[in-house]
């Protein structure tokens, strides 16, 4: 599986829109991008994934470039609740292989 | 729907002790993974159960950790003897496991873990 490269911290203010970069820039045409997230003693939270196209769910949107070497997770309207490690993952297993985690993007949300 | 359940949550214990984690899928999940996360670092995968049968353990250390899915369904991980590197959390998951046509099947729903500090 590819690696991946994201902030190691990024802060947003609430009511706003958190844009968390990731680059992959050694994917391959059969690699997804999955986004994770982890709220401090939970385990991680499947958020969206996609292959080529934008994706949007009731949780976030997710922005794939068109070379597909890096993406953007973003959370329209940011709460406090979204505080967390949020995991971008590249995978050519679909939901069946096992995950292979960064050390993720700690997200702070600032009141 | 009931999601992943791990017991115990948290245990201590002395190093060269034994231990064992238990956990409940998703009812219907064919596949079950096992997970160590150090603090500070991202989930680590140790096994991965398809059904009854391991498919990946490529990063399990064989000569301390074992794991079973006996009946497909539920799956215990063992630890013996524990190591003080072992303090980690332990998590499971399960997917649909069948990769491809259904949206929902690349979900992995992960359990809250169990905390296990070895002193």
């Amino acid at each position: 599986d590819a690696k991946t490269t994201q902030p190691t911290s990024m802060d947003c203010a609430e009511g706003r829109a958190a844009n968390l970069p990731c680059n992959h820039s050694t994917i391959s045409g059969n690699e997804y991008v999955y986004w994770y997230r982890q709220i401090h003693s939970q385990g991680p939270q499947y958020i969206i994934h996609g292959l080529k196209n934008n994706e949007t769910n009731e949780m976030a949107s997710l922005i794939i470039t068109e070379d597909r070497k890096s993406s953007t997770l973003i959370l329209p309207h940011a709460t406090l609740r979204d505080t967390a490690v949020y995991y971008c993952i590249v995978s050519s297993g679909g939901g069946a292989d096992g995950l292979t985690f960064g050390k993720g993007t700690h997200l702070i949300i600032q009141p | 729907e009931a999601g992943v359940a791990q017991s115990p949550r948290y245990k201590i214990i002395e190093k060269r002790q034994s231990v064992a984690f238990w956990c409940n899928p998703i009812s219907g999940h064919a596949t079950l993974y096992w997970y160590q996360q150090i603090l500070g670092q991202g989930p680590k995968l140790l096994i991965q159960f398809q059904n009854n049968g391991v498919v990946d353990d490529s990063q399990l250390p064989k000569d301390r950790f074992s794991a079973e899915r006996l009946k497909g369904v539920d799956s215990t991980l063992k630890i013996q003897p524990a190591k003080l590197e072992d303090s980690a959390v332990y998590l499971c998951a399960s997917s649909l496991g069948t990769a491809g046509l259904i949206a929902s099947s690349y979900e992995q729903y992960f359990g809250p873990g169990t905390r296990l500090t070895v002193t």
